[in-house]
């Protein structure tokens, strides 16, 4: 089993349409938790981290739940420029790192 | 604008070739971290720099060979590369002592290509 798992995707969804991404982690020690997303050829930028309660950014929220090691990402009204790969990404508990999952790919239509 | 910078931006370079990929923060940040990228896939974890002792390696060949000469500055020097190290090279650096607990802030990496 991959310490984090992702739905690859594509996600292909129109503009202005809801858009939600999960995340499974293994390592139950795990403690931190972030959403980074990555357009094409460029860096992984930071979207938001993810606490325990749950946050919200904009038109971005994102939830945790520790019981099920289960992360999600909600999109609401999807732009065009939301066009990227969202990777979930998790601290390796012990390991001292942070682990990457493989990254979601959604591309919002005109 | 990222607050990470590395330089070069693209690099070519023969299988005989020297060279060396440059990383900068000026956040004040205790640790920084190399990565490689090879295309559709996730960053890989090369080396972790905590207070400027190498505190990671993850079983990198000693072809790449990493040094910080100050808490603001982390090199990647290269030598006898092969094709298969052709990937985006990321740096990127965090606040604390090299724990995973508070995001990490990437420069937007050095392209390599390898002949």
């Amino acid at each position: 089993r991959k310490e984090v798992e992702q739905d690859p995707g594509p996600f292909n969804v129109p503009e202005g349409a809801t858009v939600a991404f999960n995340c499974t982690y293994s390592n139950s020690a795990s403690q931190s938790f972030f959403w980074y997303r990555q357009d094409c050829r460029k860096e992984p930028k930071l979207l938001m981290s993810v606490y325990s309660s749950g946050n919200e950014d904009g038109r971005f929220t994102a939830q945790l739940n520790r019981a099920s090691q289960y992360i999600s990402l909600l999109i609401r009204d999807s732009k065009l420029s939301d066009s990227a790969t969202y990777l979930c990404v998790v601290d390796g508990g012990a390991t001292n790192k942070l682990i990457f999952g493989t990254g979601t790919l959604l591309a919002v239509q005109p | 604008d990222t607050e990470v910078t590395q330089t070069p931006k693209h690099l070519v370079m023969g299988m005989t070739n020297k060279k060396s990929l440059k990383c900068e923060q000026h956040m004040g940040h205790r640790a920084m971290y190399w990565y490689k990228q090879k295309a559709k896939k996730p960053p890989e974890l090369m080396f972790v720099y905590s207070y400027e002792k190498l505190s990671i390696n993850e079983s990198v060949p000693s072809r790449f060979s990493p040094e910080c000469p100050n808490s603001s500055l982390l090199n990647l020097h290269l030598h006898a590369l092969q094709p298969e190290d052709s990937a985006l090279y990321l740096c990127a650096s965090s606040q604390g002592p090299g724990g995973p607990r508070e995001p990490q802030h990437f420069g937007d990496g050095t392209r390599l290509s390898i002949l």
